[in-house]
């Protein structure tokens, strides 16, 4: 098992660019999330699903935009990016939801200038 | 909201014992994590705590008092492998399975 992957692993945008960041999974997770951590503020959930075709807000989803279109595949849009994205992404994935450790990707560092 | 509150720095000697204390503030309660952290890693699954009680996993354990809103992370024969942030994490809101993640506490082993 590969467990979680994201790419890329870092990428530098300029400010209005957009892009995807990528997340798999091949644990037949239902429950797949996205962090963003920045340095003082600790983890923060943008965007989460709990199955294919299912998606939801988190504490800070402004500027982002989510898909699930099967099992496997989180994508992260940027349709817009800004200096204050600048953080390192983490996606996650679970079981199911609260109750299952959530695994972890190895995380994208994004740069916005 | 939530609000997880956990100490931002910890030092202490190898071989020590240390804890790492957490509060939260939530009602219907769905369980509390802890998460180890490197620098320059993701966070890795330490424990899960859902009743009242110390969890022993190895060297890690895990207290959990729900009433007092209080949970701790106790690591003992600290190693230097064990630098790293620990991650306090719970509910989003009551009756929410969603997480939200404490600040970390950054806990420094020295020789």
């Amino acid at each position: 098992n590969a467990g979680v992957t994201q790419t890329p692993k870092f990428q530098v945008l300029k400010t209005g660019q957009s892009m995807t960041l990528q997340c798999a999974q091949d644990m037949n997770h239902e429950y797949m999330s996205w962090y963003r951590q920045d340095p003082g503020m600790g983890l923060r959930l943008i965007h989460y699903s709990v199955g294919a075709g299912i998606t939801d807000q988190g504490e800070v989803p402004n500027g982002y935009n989510v898909s699930r279109s099967t099992t496997e595949d989180f994508p992260l849009r940027l349709l817009s990016a800004a200096p204050s994205q600048t953080s390192v992404y983490f996606c996650a994935s679970s079981y199911s939801t609260g109750k299952h450790e959530q695994y972890f990707g190895p995380g994208t560092r994004l740069t916005v200038t | 909201g939530q609000n997880i509150d956990q100490p931002t720095e910890m030092t202490a000697t190898e071989g020590a014992i240390v804890q790492i204390n957490c509060t939260y503030q939530t009602s219907g309660f769905n369980g509390l994590f802890w998460y180890q952290q490197h620098a320059g890693e993701a966070p890795t699954f330490l424990s899960y705590n859902v009743l009242d009680g110390l969890e022993e996993k190895g060297r890690f354990s895990s207290f959990l008092s729900r009433s007092k809103g209080y949970s701790y992370l106790l690591l003992k024969e600290l190693q230097m492998k064990d630098s790293a942030s620990y991650l306090c994490a719970a509910p989003l809101r009551a009756g929410s399975y969603q997480l939200t993640f404490g600040k970390g506490t950054k806990l420094s082993v020295i020789p």
